[in-house]
């Protein structure tokens, strides 16, 4: 298994573009997520799904927009780039409700400029 | 759910335990510990997680006080591979909620392992 793979690695933007970020797993998990993390700082929950069809709001989704057609892919995008949107993206998946171990993506760094 | 408190940084020799410490006062009898770490750029990486009792994997052990009220993981023999940010979470089991996990990560814990 690849497990939580992210594309791309870096990006950067300019203010007002638009773009995706790229999420699939291969372990068929059913909760998926999307974080943000600013230069030392925690992570922050941004969106998440927990099946095919069904996506939710976290602390912090102005500015974002998401989709889950399948299982296996949770994009991410960036309707409108600001400069306050310069940070890293991971995207996370769990099994089920059994536990929170969540499988990290490696993160996308996102620059605003 | 419940606000953990972790010192910001820590130092360790290599080879020697590490033991990280987490405060958890207001915990309530559902929720569990959950410890994360994040190695510089990478994605946080799951460790161990545990309800009372303490518990033991390939990676570490958590020892949670008979009040729960504040837990340490010991990661036995540190290497420098093991520098990294330390996150401990507490967080009720989706199982009682119904909901997503939300998990929320704070700052953590700095650990710089050294020669």
């Amino acid at each position: 298994n690849a497990g939580v793979t992210q594309t791309p690695k870096f990006r950067i933007l300019k203010i007002g573009q638009s773009m995706t970020l790229q999420c699939t797993q291969d372990m068929n998990h059913n909760y998926m997520y999307w974080y943000r993390q600013d230069p030392g700082m925690g992570l922050k929950l941004i969106y998440y799904s927990v099946g095919a069809g069904i996506t939710d709001k976290g602390e912090v989704p102005n500015g974002y927009n998401v989709s889950r057609s399948t299982t296996e892919d949770f994009p991410l995008r960036l309707e409108l780039a600001a400069p306050s949107q310069t940070s890293v993206y991971f995207c996370a998946s769990r099994p089920g409700q059994t536990n929170e171990k969540l499988f990290f993506g490696s993160g996308t760094q996102l620059s605003v400029l | 759910d419940a606000k953990t408190t972790q010192p910001p940084s820590m130092d360790c020799a290599e080879g020697r335990a590490a033991n990280l410490p987490c405060n958890h006062s207001t915990i309530s009898g559902n929720e569990y510990v959950y410890w994360y770490r994040q190695i510089h750029s990478q994605g946080p990486q799951y460790i161990i997680h545990g309800l009372k009792n303490n518990e033991t994997n390939e990676m570490a052990s958590l020892i949670i006080t008979e009040d729960r009220k504040s837990s340490t993981l010991i990661l036995p023999h540190a290497t420098l591979r093991d520098t990294a940010v330390y996150y401990c979470i507490v967080r009720v089991s989706p199982l009682n909620t119904g909901t997503a996990s939300k998990l929320t990560f704070g700052t953590g814990t700095r650990l710089q392992v050294m020669l």
